[in-house]
């Protein structure tokens, strides 16, 4: 079985600390993305890597930076943590046409 | 105008009923469509892909129009296990971005 595994379930973190979601997955597969949910809103995505070193901007980047110096790692970072970033955050990959999930990180920005 | 878009419902149904969600999009280079579902406090999970001629899965029918772009899911003899929420999918050509609408919550009722 595909395994998407995001480092926490739960975070805390307080105004304009740095923080760092990490996403690895099994399947070697090419493409990663993270997005974000929220009710009423859907998932959005927030930025999405082809290849190792390589990413893209999603729908919403702004506050957001990316990194994939390995394949089997993207990692999402929040460079001042604000409250409306205060979300569930999701990680995928894919190497076809099904997208495989992580089991979500809640963020709460205080 | 969301590139995808779903009613979000809630749609509240009898067990046994007959329900059925539409989903929009708006790019019509769009060329991979899909259905997730989404458990409470859960990943999404693929339900099934949607293709042109239209595809059935037990319960489960979808259905796309390219002409109109938009695409269908059925579901007959609902279950109470059908309850959750249900997204629909929008892979573009050329780029492997998944595009979700916001999510269509059912409830199957006793």
């Amino acid at each position: 079985d595909v395994k998407v595994t995001q480092s926490s379930r739960y975070l805390v973190k307080r105004t304009g600390e740095k923080v760092f979601l990490e996403c690895v997955q099994d399947m070697d597969h090419e493409n990663m993305f993270w997005y974000r949910q929220d009710p009423g809103l859907g998932l959005r995505l927030i930025y999405f890597s082809y290849d190792v070193k390589m990413k893209e901007k999603g729908d919403i980047p702004e506050g957001y930076s990316v990194s994939r110096e390995k394949k089997e790692r993207f990692s999402l970072i929040l460079e001042s943590a604000s409250t409306n970033q205060t979300s569930m955050y999701l990680c995928a990959s894919t190497g076809g046409p099904e997208a495989f999930f992580g089991q979500g990180t809640r963020l709460t920005v205080v | 105008r969301k590139e995808v878009e779903q009613d979000p419902g809630p749609f509240n149904v009898p067990e046994g009923a007959t329900v059925a969600f539409n989903c929009t999009y708006s790019n019509s280079a769009s060329q991979s469509f899909f259905w997730y579902r989404q458990d409470c406090r859960k990943e999404p999970k693929l339900l099934m892909s949607v293709y042109s001629s239209g595809n059935e899965d037990g319960r489960f029918t979808a259905q796309l129009n390219r002409a109109s772009q938009y695409i269908s899911l059925l579901i007959r003899d609902s279950k109470l296990s059908d309850s959750a929420t249900y997204l629909c999918v929008v892979n573009y050509r050329g780029a492997q971005k998944l595009v979700f609408g916001q999510g269509t919550r059912l409830t199957i009722n006793p």
